[in-house]
Formats: structure tokens, C-alpha cells, sequence
């Protein structure tokens, strides 16, 4: 089976502090994403790379940034965190284009700045 | 724009009834996919059935169907003999290009309570 982990559940932040969100997928997925869950908002993109090193942004990454230096890992950087950032940030991966490939997805990080 | 529209945030069922959750979306493109995930309380998202475009035919998985009319740009799910675990999120999708890449454009989901 396919595993995507993210390496925190829950995290308390303060405003201000640099916030790293690490993603690991075991099962050589070329495509990896990030994404923002809010209630009533459903998922937004905030970033997704299809090769290492390699990013493009989504429809909010105001904020965020990523990193992408090996296949399997893929960071979300939040810079400057905010409080209009708590939230929960859910990866993904997938073996192939979103249209043919389904994405796998870790439990989700849920992050609280106060 | 491209969007999604889930317009049931909330529904409810008793075991063993059918249910369906609607979905419409919109697009310009002709050729696209159109997904349903389902998140569990505290779980990790799974896909739960998927449609091409270009395919008139429903797509089913067991339980899970689609009632999927192109020209309305519509996608409904349909669960048959709900069962307390499909007690869930669930997303409609589909997929969008954004300057010459694909991504996935999901709606803001229904919340969906099995009731013994």
C-alpha cells in the first residue's frame, strides 16, 4: 500500500515563527501536492511539484513556500506564520497526471497559531 | 472559472437506505475527469470512484455509482445500503489545467452521517 506521512499531526505555532510541514511518500510518486482544508472552504491547492526540484504554485500560495530536493520528500515552508494559517495541510501524491492517477493522501498536519 | 459545487453540506441517512450527493461543476475544457473522495472522521482522504468525461457510461464501484450528465455538468454519487462506515466528508473533483499543468479542483464537500 501506498504511504504518505506527514511528520506532525498537530502543531501550536506562534506568530511569526518559521514552520516546517514535511511530507513522505514510499512508493516513488513523481507528482506531490499540498493542500489546505477549511471548513466550508474544502481543499485548496497551495503547491505541487511534478519532479524533484521542481514547483509550481497553486490557487493560494500566499505565504507558503516549498522544497522538493529528493523524490520522496516534499516541504511546505511557512515563512511568517500567521494566524489566518491555522488550518490543516494535507499532502499528496500520485504516480501520474491527476487525470489518470488517483492521489494518495497523508493524514493531514493541523496547525494552530496563536 | 472552474468550480465545484457541492450544495448539501450536510446530509443524513439510516443504514441500509440509499442516499445520493449531488455535484455540479464547471468547465470550458471537453476533456477532463471527474472524481468523489471520502474522508472518514480523523482518517486519511480515499478515492472512492472515478468518471471520464468522454465515457457516457456510469462509472460503479460496489456500493458507489455515478449519475454523471456531461451536458448539465452534473456528477452525482449514489450510495446504496448505506452503512455506518460511509459516515464521512465527501469531495466531488475534477481535474483543471492552470497554464499548462493539471491539478484537481475539489468542491467544499458534504457531510454525510449514517444513522443506525
Amino acid at each position: 500500500d501506498v504511504k504518505v506521512t506527514q511528520s506532525s499531526r498537530y502543531l501550536v505555532k506562534r506568530t511569526g515563527e518559521k514552520v516546517f510541514l514535511e511530507c513522505v511518500q514510499d512508493m516513488d510518486h513523481e507528482n506531490m501536492f499540498w493542500y489546505r482544508q477549511d471548513p466550508g472552504l474544502g481543499l485548496r491547492l497551495i503547491y505541487f511539484s511534478y519532479d524533484v526540484k521542481m514547483k509550481e504554485k497553486g490557487d493560494i500560495p500566499e505565504g507558503y513556500s516549498v522544497s522538493r530536493e529528493k523524490k520522496e520528500r516534499f516541504s511546505l515552508i511557512l515563512e511568517s506564520a500567521s494566524t489566518n494559517q491555522t488550518s490543516m495541510y494535507l499532502c499528496a501524491s500520485s504516480s501520474s497526471g491527476v487525470r489518470t492517477g488517483e492521489l494518495f493522501f497523508g493524514e493531514g498536519s493541523r496547525l494552530t497559531v496563536l | 472559472a472552474q468550480t465545484v459545487t457541492q450544495s448539501q453540506p450536510e446530509m443524513s441517512v439510516q443504514e441500509a437506505e440509499t442516499v445520493t450527493l449531488s455535484c455540479t461543476y464547471d468547465t470550458s475544457e471537453s476533456n477532463y475527469y471527474l472524481f468523489w473522495y471520502k474522508q472518514p472522521p480523523s482518517r486519511q482522504m480515499i478515492l472512492v470512484i472515478r468518471q471520464e468525461a468522454y465515457k457516457q457510461q456510469n462509472a460503479t464501484e460496489n456500493r458507489f455509482s455515478v449519475n454523471f450528465q456531461k451536458a448539465a455538468k452534473s456528477f452525482s454519487l449514489k450510495i446504496s445500503d448505506s452503512q455506518l462506515g460511509d459516515t464521512a466528508m465527501y469531495f466531488c473533483a475534477f481535474t483543471a489545467t492552470q497554464g499548462g499543468s493539471e491539478k484537481l479542483v475539489f468542491g467544499k464537500g458534504t457531510k454525510l452521517t449514517v444513522n443506525p
